[in-house]
């Protein structure tokens, strides 16, 4: 498979805590994405970092990028129950003028009120 | 505009049998991918069209599925002689095609999937 890998594979804290979230991946690539997936539903875009930046926030979410270690992470501050979810990291490498996506396996979020 | 709209939402077959699946993308988009998720992965790619041309296929992409997407509007697609194994969630996205400046015009925005059960 050419998935990334995500860890933890599950992660479960209590409303107001931290959750912080893993993604390696594999190949060179040109940005990474962040999607939430709620259960039995499609993806939803998160949040978007070049691979010539190394931090970006967005409301509660913080994401890093260390393309030497080829490796992000998604940090969800003052978490909510409705945070519960799970999260995927997706990687864009751009190949022959266009983008190919691999996603990772996903970190199953559960956050207990 | 309602967003990528999937149809049917679940689909329960007998082994054996074709299936078909509609994707209905965001109207102005020219870019539609489908993928595949089974339980507990992440989605893994499976063909992507620009307008109506076909620009890639996965090796994922057996010869008993076909995506079509005629008009280089809605798509479709088919597995034919269903096998259990490709029991999963099967998803389409769909962007703005443009230049890998225009980051954010590359973003996916994914429909519900049509969930599949191949009995």
């Amino acid at each position: 498979s050419q998935q990334g890998e995500e860890d933890p594979q599950a992660l479960s804290i209590q409303e107001g805590e931290n959750a912080t979230m893993n993604c390696s991946y594999k190949t060179s690539i040109n940005n990474l994405q962040w999607y939430r997936q709620n259960s039995g539903r499609g993806l939803v875009h998160l949040i978007l970092i070049r691979s010539n930046e190394r931090e970006k926030h967005s409301g509660r979410l913080r994401v890093t990028l260390d393309t030497s270690k080829k490796s992000s992470s998604l940090l969800i501050t003052a978490s909510r129950a409705a945070d519960t979810a799970s999260y995927f990291c997706a990687t864009a490498s751009l190949t022959s003028g266009t983008y190919k996506y691999i996603f990772g396996t996903g970190t199953r979020l559960k956050v207990l009120a | 505009d309602t967003g990528v709209s999937q149809n049917p939402r679940h689909k329960i077959t007998k082994r054996g049998q074709n299936v078909t699946f509609r994707c209905d993308p965001i109207s102005e988009h020219n870019r539609l991918y489908w993928y595949r998720q089974t339980l507990g992965q992440g989605p893994e790619f499976l063909t992507y069209f620009q307008n109506e041309a076909q620009l890639e296929k996965s090796r994922l992409l057996s010869d008993r599925f076909s995506a079509e997407r005629p008009k280089g509007s809605f798509s479709t697609l088919e597995i034919q002689r269903t096998e259990q194994g490709d029991s999963a969630m099967y998803l389409c996205a769909s962007s703005l095609a443009a230049g890998p400046v225009e980051l954010a015009k590359n973003i996916q925005y994914f429909g519900a999937g049509t969930r599949l059960s191949v009995l």
